[in-house]
């Protein structure tokens, strides 16, 4: 059975601050999705990543994909506030039948 | 582009009655999927259907059951509500039709708050 693990599951950070939030998943995948969710919110797509070695940007946030490791980062580079989400990652299996990580809930502080 | 849209947003029922929820797809996606969102189990895959058909399934009770209409439209029902029922229920849509074919990124709405008394 496909298991995704993320870590850390909180994550309490200063502005201007990076730091890393890692994901792990159990089974061969070369499709890994991060998503974000703001409190009360429905779920943002952020980054599809297709293939190894795939890296994506956008703004302060930067994913990568390791299919050989079976992991995926999401890099956050000098934090701000507006960062402050629940961050999850999805390893897709097939009919849309995605597996989500736990989440990590940041928080960014001034 | 209109995105997903769910209905109702908000509802409250006791426990033993029955629920439906809505989801329009975006148009042109005929790939709906639902998930269940609750603080304990996080986010789990219902169910998926494609041109009226239930592709897969996760691993809930019969209880939960949905639906497919020619226009994409989709329903869910959950029947003999427990508290345990008591989630955010999301509904996703992609233009995918098979397996490999597109980036299988899934389109959110805004989600059903259930809770059951």
């Amino acid at each position: 059975e496909l298991k995704v693990e993320q870590n850390p599951l909180f994550l309490s950070m200063q502005e201007g601050k990076n730091y890393t939030i890692y994901c792990n998943y159990s089974t061969t995948s070369d499709r890994l999705y991060w998503y974000r969710q703001d409190p009360g919110k429905s779920l943002e797509s952020l980054f599809v990543l297709l293939s190894n070695g795939a890296v994506k940007q956008e703004g302060r946030l930067m994913a990568s994909l390791d299919t050989k490791a079976r992991l995926s980062t999401l890099h956050i580079t000098a934090a701000v506030h507006d960062l402050s989400a629940t961050y999850f990652c999805a390893v897709d299996r097939q009919n849309n039948d995605m597996r989500f990580g736990a989440g990590t809930r940041l928080t960014v502080k001034p | 582009k209109a995105g997903v849209t769910q209905t109702p947003r908000y509802l409250i029922k006791t426990r033993g009655q029955q629920v439906t929820l809505s989801c329009s797809p975006i148009s042109g996606h005929r790939s709906v999927s639902w998930y269940q969102q609750t603080p304990g189990q996080g986010l789990q895959f219902l169910f998926e259907y494609f041109s009226e058909t239930q592709r897969n399934k996760g691993n809930f009770p019969g209880r939960f059951s949905g639906r497919q209409f020619s226009n994409s439209r989709s329903e869910m029902n959950v029947s003999t509500l427990e508290l345990g029922d008591s989630a955010l229920y999301l509904c996703a849509s992609s233009p995918r039709g098979s397996y490999r074919v597109g980036t299988g990124e899934l389109f959110f709405g805004e989600g059903s708050r259930l809770t059951v008394l």
